[in-house]
């Protein structure tokens, strides 16, 4: 059974460039979530989506950043334009129909994002 | 806001030894689950523990929850080289059960 995938796995860009951050959840899972990671921060979730439509994003950090999700196999993370402290991981996780906070979330490996 | 925090912030020790961390968290909760990441991989979920739940085992996992006192450890018996990853609390508040907040987590190396 596949897990989260994530693609890229790294990005290095410069500042002020648009990054694409791709997500594909598990198939059957209701629940789609964007976190980043960093070690002064730790994890924070960025947005979360139920059944494709975005429930609560009060995490994302400003306007530069913005999450779709068209259909229930894919969703994207955008910066638009990136700066030096979005670098970061990036994780997108996805968890079944309960409900986020009762069902496990199940982690993608992430993308190291890098901007220069 | 964080809720959950682990104590220590790293540990080292020796294989075969056991490792208990442990978690603090500040407001009532629906259930409080522990992850493992490796480096450079990305969270798995080890052991999910509702707040009606005292303890729960998990082969050589073992969490429990002491709601009055707002804390939660997770032990590791006989700890093996593998181990070696950070361990991340989540808990879930008890009015919004979707939402999840993760801890700093605790940094685990297993010595040879």
């Amino acid at each position: 059974d596949a897990g989260v995938i994530q693609s890229p796995r790294h990005e290095v860009t410069e500042m002020g460039q648009e990054v694409t951050l791709r997500c594909k959840p598990i198939s059957g899972h209701d629940y789609l979530f964007w976190y980043r990671q960093t070690m002064m921060r730790g994890l924070e979730l960025l947005i979360y989506f139920n059944n494709n439509v975005p429930i609560d994003d009060s995490g994302m950090p400003e306007d530069r950043f913005s999450a779709k999700m068209p259909n229930a196999s894919f969703s994207t993370l955008k910066i638009q334009p990136s700066e030096p402290r979005d670098s970061a991981v990036y994780f997108c996780a996805s968890s079944g129909r309960l409900g986020s906070g009762n069902q496990p979330q199940h982690f993608g490996d992430g993308t190291r994002l890098s901007i220069l | 806001s964080q809720q959950g925090e682990e104590d220590p912030q790293a540990l080292s020790i020796q294989e075969g030894e056991n490792a208990t961390m442990n978690c603090s968290y500040k407001t009532s909760i629906n259930n409080l689950q522990w992850y493992r990441q490796n480096s450079g991989r990305g969270l798995v979920h080890l052991i999910l523990i509702r707040s009606n739940e005292r303890e729960k085992h998990s082969g050589r996992l073992r969490v429990t929850l002491d709601t009055s006192k707002k804390s939660s450890s997770l032990l590791i018996t006989a700890s093996r080289a593998a181990d070696t990853a950070s361990y991340f609390c989540a808990t879930v508040p008890m009015n919004r059960d979707d939402k999840i907040i993760f801890g700093k987590g605790t940094r685990l190396h297993i010595l040879p």
